[in-house]
């Protein structure tokens, strides 16, 4: 089975721009969540998708928004990016709700804002 | 609010020798994941542990859950070379289950393992 597959893996963008980051779950899974993961604040879970709905929203500005697509496949997306947003955004999958199986995690999409 | 600390943060051992790595949290949960991340690399699932008294071995990673006590245990037998990494526990934290639940991570454990 291919991984979990996230594009693109670097990304530099300037302050006020917005951005959007695909992953691509392992095939049957159906739920994709997305990480943050900075030096100073840790690893911090951002939010999950499930056949298409939001479950549930880490403690995130509104700016960071998600969605995901009928074939699971998910986009997050940034706006207004500030410095502070830079970091590695890592989604993992996993075939039921974040909390009952193992997940998979992606590459990872590494953000740079200047 | 969930917390979860992680001891030690940095682990400098011999090779063969034994340690483990505490996780503790602050308030109720049941399940808990261990994972292991490389340098510049994505995370790696270890071990899902889904309830109280749970363990799972894996090489010479052995990993353990306390609920009562919120703890869980990553211990580490004859350590070799190639566990040199970061571990990170992350504690399931219930919102409801019509809302889903969120992993809450430890800061990491730099473990180094020194011939």
């Amino acid at each position: 089975k291919a991984g979990v597959t996230q594009t693109p893996r670097y990304l530099i963008k300037t302050r006020g721009q917005q951005v959007t980051l695909s992953c691509s779950p392992i095939s049957g899974h159906r739920s994709v969540s997305w990480y943050q993961q900075t030096p100073g604040q840790g690893l911090q879970f951002l939010f999950e998708y499930f056949s298409e709905t939001q479950r549930n929203k880490g403690n995130f500005p509104g700016r960071f928004s998600g969605r995901q697509f009928s074939n699971s496949r998910s986009e997050m997306n940034v706006s207004t990016l500030e410095l502070g947003d830079s970091a590695l955004y890592l989604c993992a999958s996993s075939p039921f709700w974040v909390g009952t199986e193992t997940q998979y995690f992606g590459p990872g999409t590494r953000l740079l804002v200047l | 609010e969930l917390k979860v600390e992680q001891n030690p943060l940095f682990l400098s051992m011999q090779e063969g020798k034994n340690y483990t790595i505490y996780c503790n949290y602050s308030t109720t949960s049941d399940r808990l994941y261990w994972y292991r991340q490389d340098p510049g690399k994505s995370l790696e699932s270890l071990f899902v542990l889904l309830s109280n008294g749970a363990v799972k071995q894996e090489g010479r990673l052995m990993a353990s859950l306390d609920t009562k006590a919120r703890l869980s245990t990553l211990h580490i037998t004859a350590a070799v070379h190639d566990l040199s990494a970061t571990y990170f526990c992350a504690v399931v934290k219930e919102v409801a289950l019509e809302y889903g639940n969120k992993l809450v991570f430890g800061a990491g454990t730099i473990l180094r393992v020194k011939s």
